[in-house]
């Protein structure tokens, strides 16, 4: 069965701070991969995703992932985090162009301001 | 905002009561999805419709069912709540799904309560 990993449940960075945050698969074939943003008290919001192309996928609010195929991993980025980016990030899959999605268990992201 | 609301946002009910919680969307979108979303678990499927009439199992299906009569109605009943099914309940709409690489739209949720 296909499977979603976040390497860490919880992250605390300083404003300014770089961010990387981790997803790995696990699904041999053709994906589609997603990163869901949940503000506190909000529902999910699509940050980015990967359907073909270029590897490296630009999205909302500056952060960005990149699809390294050879790893199975779709790690999100941002150089310089706000206040603001509180919140718990969702890395998504789905597998093989079918209907269904598959959410890993979330990064619940802390700045300090 | 797409337009999704969700009906009741809370509930509170007893261990062996049925529940049916609505999802209404005007956006005219084929698909829609029932997600439960608990602390360690992230967000898991139940069950989905990519039409009218026309309803699948997610990975949570179990003590869940779905109708879907008219496109903008997407209904989920738990027949005999349990305290497991303590959880927030989010809505998601889609217009052309996920194979074809759509996104998915949530709702604002619904919390519900077992006791």
């Amino acid at each position: 069965a296909q499977s979603v990993s976040q390497h860490n449940h919880h992250v605390i960075l300083s404003e300014a701070a770089s961010l990387e945050l981790g997803c790995n698969y696990s699904y041999g074939g053709t994906v589609n991969l997603f990163w869901y943003v949940q503000y506190p008290g909000q529902h999910l919001q699509l940050l980015l995703k990967y359907f073909s192309g270029d590897p490296l996928v630009k999205g909302i609010k500056g952060f960005e992932a990149e699809f390294i195929k050879s790893k199975f991993s779709f790690n999100l980025r941002k150089p310089s985090v706000q206040w603001s980016d509180t919140a718990e990030y969702f890395c998504a899959v789905n597998a093989n162009r079918d209907d269904k999605i598959i959410f890993g268990k979330g990064t619940r992201l802390h700045i300090l301001p | 905002d797409a337009g999704i609301t969700q009906s009741p946002r809370h509930k509170v009910t007893e261990t062996g009561t049925p529940v049916t919680l609505r999802c209404h969307q005007t956006e005219n979108h084929r698909y829609m999805y029932w997600y439960r979303q608990d602390p360690g678990h992230g967000l898991r499927l139940i069950h989905y419709s990519y039409g009218v009439k026309d309803t699948d199992k997610g990975e949570v299906s179990d003590g869940y069912s779905v109708s879907r009569s008219k496109t903008e109605d997407f209904l989920l009943t738990l027949e005999s709540a349990t305290s497991s099914q303590t959880s927030v309940y989010f809505c998601a709409i889609s217009e052309s799904g996920l194979a074809g690489g759509g996104e998915q739209y949530f709702g604002p949720g619904t919390r519900l309560t077992v006791t």
